[in-house]
This record gives C-alpha cells, structure tokens and sequence, in this order.
C-alpha cells in the first residue's frame, strides 16, 4: 500500500550509459514530480506533470526526460550518463493548487561511475 | 534561483529542549511548507501554512509566518531523539516551487 514508489532503489552504472527510473503513485493525484539532491542535501526540482502536461521543466539539460505513460507514473529517462549526475532522485505527487502538499516516494541512489 | 534560505544549518539539543528553524524567501508565495527528511529517506510533509495565515499548530510543532518579511519558523516543542532529521521549507508560489537548503536537527538522548 506504498502511496509514492521508485524502482530501483539504488543504481550503479557506468559514464554513457542510458538508465530509467520508474515511479508510480497510488494516490490519485494529478501533479507528479522528479527532483534531484545532491550531496549536500540541496533539493531541486526537475519536472512536474498535470494531466500528462509538462507543466515545470527547469534548466536540466536535455539528457533527462520525463515520459508519463498515464496519470499515476511518471518515470524519468537519463541518456548518456555523466559523473555529475550521482545523486538521490526522488519522485513526489500532489494535488495541484495551493492545498497541494507532496507526498515524496523514497528516493532512487544513482551512482555514475 | 533558489527561494528559501535556512538557518542555522545546523542545530544539536538536549531531548526536551526545543529546536526552532527559520526559512527566508524572495518572493510572494501562496503558501510555505515544511518536510522532514529522516537520513536516507524520502520527505515527510509536516505543515503548511498559507499565505493568509500567520500562525499554525499540529501536535509539537508550532509554524509562523511573516509575509512582510518573507520568513517563517518552524518550532517543535518538547522535542525527542526520534525528531532527528533534515528539516525543509518549502514555498509554493504558483507555478514555482522550491526547497530551502534545510536545517540539520540532532537531538541528543
């Protein structure tokens, strides 16, 4: 019954490589999000996704993408893999608006190598 | 650029003591939020606070708000071992949102 969950938890792999994340929330919330923190714990956000709308895409660079494939999942596409991508890359959801807390799943550990 | 700005970065009390947390921000908001964040844990929504609003209570946690000088703090009371964590604001200003650089909380047993 995991309200925000992330597959894999952890992910090692090699500079180049191409990785996904997947998440899935059972919430039924419209707003998904991905985030980044890095080592020092600084949270930035990525995207966001209303109604399978892209509706927040920060200055990430173009090698993240985000593919929506219905309301409750948002997995995020990495291509060519580079050291400064190590971090913890959590997905959230909410409700949109003002009321709209955000419920965090647990983070995937990526690891460049 | 980043919206919300901590202090201190880090905090250590005895349990029992209580531990305040301040956040600034730089722009108007509809409403600031506060998560924790256990270690190696995704964020826990604690409270939010609206823009309206100048003053929130849930359980230990006591939150103000001062839109005038775009700073909010965030007290928990009576605090325990178990309230150890990263602590973040957050502010919801429309179609942008964005974390604080969190505070460090200890409390020593």
């Amino acid at each position: 019954d995991t309200a925000v969950s992330q597959t894999p938890k952890y992910l090692v792999t090699q500079m180049g490589n191409d990785k996904s994340i997947k998440c899935e929330q059972n919430l039924g919330h419209d707003t998904m999000y991905w985030y980044k923190q890095d080592s020092k714990k600084f949270l930035k956000i990525m995207f966001s996704y209303n109604n399978k709308e892209l509706i927040i895409n920060e200055t990430v660079p173009n090698r993240f993408s985000p593919k929506s494939p219905d309301k409750a999942h948002l997995n995020l596409h990495i291509n060519s893999l580079e050291l400064g991508d190590s971090a913890v890359y959590f997905c959230a959801s909410s409700h949109p608006g003002p009321q709209g807390s955000q419920y965090f799943g647990p983070g995937t550990r990526l690891l460049v190598l | 650029s980043q919206q919300g700005e901590e202090d201190p970065q880090a905090l250590s009390i005895q349990e029992g003591e209580n531990a305040t947390m301040n956040c600034s921000y730089k722009t108007s908001i509809n409403n600031l939020q506060w998560y924790r964040q256990n270690s190696g844990r995704g964020l826990v929504h604690l409270i939010l606070i609206r823009s309206n609003e100048r003053e929130k209570h849930s359980g230990r946690l006591r939150v103000t708000l001062d839109t005038s000088k775009k700073s909010s703090s965030l007290l928990i009371t009576a605090s325990r071992a178990a309230d150890t964590a990263s602590y973040f604001c957050a502010t919801d200003a429309g179609n942008q949102f964005y974390f604080g650089t969190g505070t460090s909380l200890t409390v020593i047993p």
